[in-house]
Parts: structure tokens; C-alpha cells; sequence
């Protein structure tokens, strides 16, 4: 199993550009997640999916947007982007809800906002 | 929303001591979840401990949850290099909402 994969890596936005992250799991889990880390902080919530053409905002969901049409997939939309995105995203997933289970993380995508 | 705090911020320490991360929240969890993220990696996790005053271990890392549901912490016991990294906790209320700690970096001398 690959786990759970994301894409690009690294990114550069022009102020009001747009962009989707690509995230992907093949461990057939129902929960996915979108995260963002600021340098040096915890990890905060921006949106969750609890299984196919379910999502729903988490804490920070502001500026993004988000689609589950497959088990699999779960990417992230941001449509104009902002020099405040400039953050690192990481994409989570697991087999039941994120606290009563362990989230198995993606490598992360780093995005720059100038 | 409900947060949790995390302390210390940082934690430097010469090779062979201890290191404790702690985790508090105002209101009672439902469970907490603690991860490790090496420098330039991704969070992975560590352990789930659900039960008042439960305690668990693995190998040189000892997680407690306190009696009133509210504090836990990681106690790593002779840190090596490879301990080297930022240490989450997620807290679940019983609201279902799970909150990220700030996390604590921690560095070892050699």
C-alpha cells in the first residue's frame, strides 16, 4: 500500500492564482482530512469527509474548497490564492473518525504565496 | 472552539536525560492522541490512550492520561538523537471535535 499521497510537493502561487492539492489513500478509508501547519505551530483543521459526496468545514475553511466524489480522492481547491495560505497542507485519513482512531498522514504539499 | 494547550514550546536537552511534553485542556476529553513529526516530515502516531488515568508504554516512552480526563503527557526516558522531533497531542472533546496541541520541539545534543 502507498498510504496516503499527495501532490504537488512544493508550490509557487502568484497572489490570485488557483490551485487544487491532489490527495489520495488506497487503505479504503471512510474519514479524510485537509490540514494546515504554520511554521512552528500545531496542526489546524480545514475541512473533513467522512466518506463519498460528504464534507464538511473544520476549523480554519476560509479561502479553500473541497470535493469527494470517490473514496480515494479528496483534493483541496484554493481559488485566489493569499500570501496568509502560505503554509504547509497535509492530507490525513482514517478508518473511523479522526479521534477514535489513528489519521495516517500524506507527505505534505509546501505552498508559497508571493 | 475548544482549545488545548501544550508545553513547553521547546525542549532542549543533552543525550541520556529525560523530556516531558504535557497536554491540558479546560473541559473533559473523550480520548487523546499523540504524534511524532521528524524535522521536514509528516505527523505519525504514536498512541491513543482513552481511559482515566490509563498509562501506557513504549519503550522508553511513557503517556498518561490524568483521572479527570483533562491532562496528559509524554515522558520519553534517556533521549537518543532519533527522539529528535515535534511531539502533537490531539485532544477529542466530547463534542467530537479534535484540536491539535501546538506541539513541543524537541532537540537532543549529542
Amino acid at each position: 500500500n502507498a498510504g496516503v499521497t499527495q501532490t504537488p510537493k512544493f508550490r509557487i502561487l502568484k497572489i490570485g492564482q488557483s490551485m487544487t492539492l491532489q490527495c489520495t489513500q488506497d487503505m479504503n478509508h471512510n474519514y479524510m482530512y485537509w490540514y494546515r501547519q504554520d511554521p512552528g505551530m500545531g496542526l489546524k483543521l480545514i475541512y473533513y469527509s467522512v466518506g463519498a459526496g460528504i464534507t464538511d468545514k473544520g476549523e480554519v475553511p476560509n479561502g479553500y474548497n473541497v470535493s469527494r466524489s470517490t473514496t480515494e480522492d479528496f483534493p483541496l481547491r484554493l481559488e485566489l490564492a493569499a500570501p496568509s495560505q502560505t503554509s504547509v497542507y497535509f492530507c490525513a485519513s482514517s478508518s473511523r473518525q479522526g479521534g477514535y482512531n489513528e489519521q495516517f498522514f500524506g507527505p505534505g504539499t509546501r505552498l508559497t504565496v508571493l | 472552539g475548544q482549545q488545548v494547550m501544550q508545553i513547553p514550546q521547546y525542549q532542549h536537552v543533552q543525550e541520556g536525560e529525560d523530556f516531558t511534553t504535557y497536554c491540558n485542556s479546560s473541559t473533559t476529553l473523550s480520548n487523546i492522541q499523540w504524534y511524532k513529526q521528524r524535522p521536514g516530515g509528516h505527523p505519525v502516531f504514536l498512541i491513543q490512550l482513552v481511559k482515566s488515568g490509563e498509562v501506557k508504554k513504549q519503550k522508553r516512552l511513557t503517556f498518561q492520561f490524568g483521572e479527570a480526563k483533562k491532562n496528559s503527557s509524554l515522558h520519553i526516558t534517556a533521549t537518543q538523537t532519533t527522539d529528535v522531533g515535534t511531539y502533537f497531542c490531539a485532544a477529542r472533546h466530547n463534542n467530537n471535535d479534535m484540536r491539535f496541541g501546538a506541539g513541543t520541539r524537541l532537540t537532543v545534543k549529542p
